[in-house]
């Protein structure tokens, strides 16, 4: 089992909803990444969280809003998303800060349908 | 930008035999190259690394090896066996905005 933990595993949400994603690490680790997946291809980077301030922000559009409430959490706020927002939403964690390469380790990430 | 290239992005192998995936990579002052294996349903998990200042790590059936020179890394799965069948990718710590790239992935089938 990873000890990254996601919820929800699943989420169907349509066009005018306002839903969150969460994601939990107890590893004490200091950087927190949110990914998007689409069907066989890679993590596509979205935003960092490095010792709880946001220092990576790939030009992600604002519907999609992050927030970092304490160093064990993390969480993704969506609002007003399309149906090509559909998409495996993966978190990930590193012990060290952001800019130090040390090792990602993901959670089994939220299947998120937009209707 | 910085990229990282993989091969092949599909291969299929008896159970048994050798794998390899091949990658390269276009930041010359990448020095951490993670694997990463995802099988259906869940987040990629890491299954070794190498850092630049060796040239080959092992880790039981799996092995990386790196040529700095000509920029390309490897994975090696010797003896595979039909749980080894997942999507693997390569990635390449890049600099400047200190990130991970990850190549576009290669799904593996073992064949029993």
């Amino acid at each position: 089992d990873t000890e990254v933990t996601q919820t929800p595993k699943h989420l169907v949400m349509g066009m005018t909803n306002k839903k969150s994603l969460k994601c939990e690490q107890h590893m004490g680790h200091r950087a927190m990444y949110w990914y998007k997946q689409k069907a066989k291809k890679p993590p596509e980077l979205m935003f960092v969280y490095s010792y709880e301030k946001l220092s990576i922000n790939e030009s992600v559009p604002s519907r999609f809003s992050p927030e970092c409430p304490n160093s064990s959490l993390l969480n993704l706020h969506l609002h007003a998303l399309q149906p090509e927002d559909s998409a495996l939403y993966l978190c990930a964690s590193s012990p060290r800060g952001q800019g130090y390469n040390s090792p990602l380790h993901f959670g089994n990430g939220t299947r998120l349908t937009v209707t | 930008g910085e990229n990282v290239e993989q091969h092949p992005s599909t291969l299929s192998v008896q159970e048994g035999d050798s794998a390899v995936i091949k990658c390269t990579y276009s930041d010359s002052a990448s020095n951490y190259f993670p694997w990463y294996k995802q099988e259906l349903g869940k987040g990629p998990q890491l299954i070794i690394d190498i850092r630049s200042n060796v040239g080959e790590k092992k880790d039981q059936r799996i092995a990386v090896t790196l040529n700095k020179t000509a920029k390309h890394f490897s994975l090696h799965i010797t003896e595979t066996q039909p749980e080894d069948s997942a999507v693997y990718f390569c990635a390449a710590w890049v600099h400047q905005g200190g990130k991970l790239i990850f190549g576009q992935g290669t799904e593996l089938s073992v064949k029993p």
